[in-house]
């Protein structure tokens, strides 16, 4: 069955990089575009970026473009969040989600991000 | 810059039914925003409801329905049961590559 395990999670300081990574299983990875989106603690869901499934095109929030960077490796089967220049606000749980006909229908269960000195 | 509008809560009894919306700041919703809608229990994934306006995710009960009502989504649910106390959160694609999340509306079964 389609699995979508996220890792790569953890504290850092202000200013710093991270680079989170999402492992998917059970679907031909590369046929599919995926999405990562955000949920701050006690907040609402947000969208942060998204890959086309061959990689021509990449979007991403106004709150992240310019710092994050979506990529993935179909060899590994595996979708990437690299993160930089971090601020406290992007503290959050980060969501991978497989992308299908421009909807988000497959989630994986997360990482959490702590951004703090 | 455009806001997906959700009532912040909702309180429905038990076998009852009721009707969560998803606008825009600016506009109406249409087949053409891919409406979809997720339900979220505390500490939990997002899990898909509804997709592409009305078709339902795999395993989800026919209680849970998605429509278009006037110039919003829509998601009903018929027959409330105590099990649907939870968040549930829209999105609608922008175009142009951007989605945006409506803030969500916590559902009360009481």
């Amino acid at each position: 069955q389609v699995q979508l395990v996220e890792s790569g999670g953890g504290v850092v300081q202000p200013g710093r990089s991270l680079r989170l990574s999402c492992a998917a299983s059970g679907f031909t990875f590369s046929t599919y575009g995926f999405h990562w989106v955000r949920q701050a603690p006690g907040k609402g869901l947000e969208w942060v970026a998204v890959i086309w499934y061959d990689g021509s095109n990449k979007y991403y929030a106004d709150s992240v473009k310019g710092r994050f960077t979506i990529s993935r490796d179909d060899s590994k089967n595996t979708l990437f969040l690299q993160m930089n220049s971090l601020r406290a606000d992007d503290t959050a749980v980060y969501y991978c989600a497989r992308d299908s006909g421009y909807q988000l229908l497959q989630w994986g269960q997360g990482t959490l991000v702590t951004v703090s000195s | 810059q455009t806001v997906v509008t959700q009532e912040p809560s909702f309180s429905v009894s038990p076998g009852g039914t009721v009707t969560l919306t998803c606008g825009l700041s600016s506009g109406s919703v249409s087949t053409n925003y891919y409406p979809s809608w997720y339900q979220q229990t505390p500490g939990q994934a997002p899990r898909t409801l509804i997709y592409s306006t009305n078709t339902r995710s795999s395993g989800v009960p026919d209680r849970f329905s998605g429509s278009i009502l006037g110039n919003k989504a829509a998601l009903t649910i018929t027959g409330a049961q105590a099990d649907d106390e939870s968040d549930y959160y829209c999105v609608l694609y922008l175009g142009g590559g951007s989605w945006v999340f409506g803030g969500g509306t916590k559902l009360t079964v009481l």
